[in-house]
């Protein structure tokens, strides 16, 4: 069965220090997509990035980077000196190939920047 | 920003009633889905559709019917609601090929009392 852990509930951090929130996944395919999403305090839900399984190459985007690690079910997202707009919610996603192309979502990690 | 409008945004209605959401894209896009998002649960899927009238069941879709008669209109219907349908109800799309990212609506705040 398809399952995703985001064991950090709440993580508070002091403005301009990097931070890392944690997602392990579970899945018998073998070819799956790992996804990351941001709900800010407005609500919406807005999509950051998307990695297949074959592609284990690590990704930066401005502070953002991500860690996709097959090796130990693990695609880690890391803030590099954090602000205060990054505060937010943060979800990691699954969605598998042979499956019905529905996500399966993490619990969220609820990050908050302190000025 | 993708065309994604959900209506109403905020609803609060009495247990037993009857209840309808509607999604609308402007996307064109063929994949709709309906997810709750309640605390200690992320989001979980209720029901999703991939192409007009083809609509199948997600992960909590007791209680829930769908609909979806046109590419840009997927309704989720409550037919008697319970106070364990309240919740934060979002609609999202996605194009034709799987495993594509999905882009969400604003949500639907959704009180049963």
């Amino acid at each position: 069965a398809q399952k995703v852990t985001q064991a950090q509930t709440e993580i508070s951090v002091v403005e301009k220090e990097d931070v890392t929130l944690d997602c392990v996944y579970e899945t018998r395919d073998t070819t799956y997509y790992l996804f990351w999403y941001k709900q800010p305090p407005s609500g919406e839900l807005v999509f950051l990035i998307r990695r297949n399984s074959f592609d284990e190459q690590n990704e930066i985007s401005g502070r953002y980077s991500w860690n996709f690690q097959k090796s130990t079910s693990s695609f880690n997202f890391t803030i590099t000196a954090s602000q205060v707009v990054d505060s937010a919610v943060y979800f990691c996603a699954l969605s598998e190939r042979n499956g019905a192309n529905n996500l399966f979502f993490g619990t969220g990690t609820r990050l908050t920047v302190i000025p | 920003d993708a065309g994604i409008t959900q209506s109403p945004r905020h609803k609060v209605t009495e247990t037993g009633t009857p209840v309808t959401l509607r999604c609308h894209q402007t996307e064109n896009h063929r994949y709709m889905y309906w997810y709750r998002q309640d605390p200690g649960h992320g989001l979980r899927l209720i029901h999703y559709s991939y192409g007009v009238k083809d609509t199948d069941k997600g992960e909590v879709s007791d209680g829930y019917s769908v609909s979806r008669s046109k590419t840009e209109d997927f309704l989720l219907t409550l037919e008697s609601a319970t106070s364990s349908q309240t919740s934060v109800y979002f609609c999202a799309i996605s194009e034709g090929q799987k495993n594509q990212p999905q882009h969400f609506g604003d949500g639907t705040r959704l009180s049963i009392l």
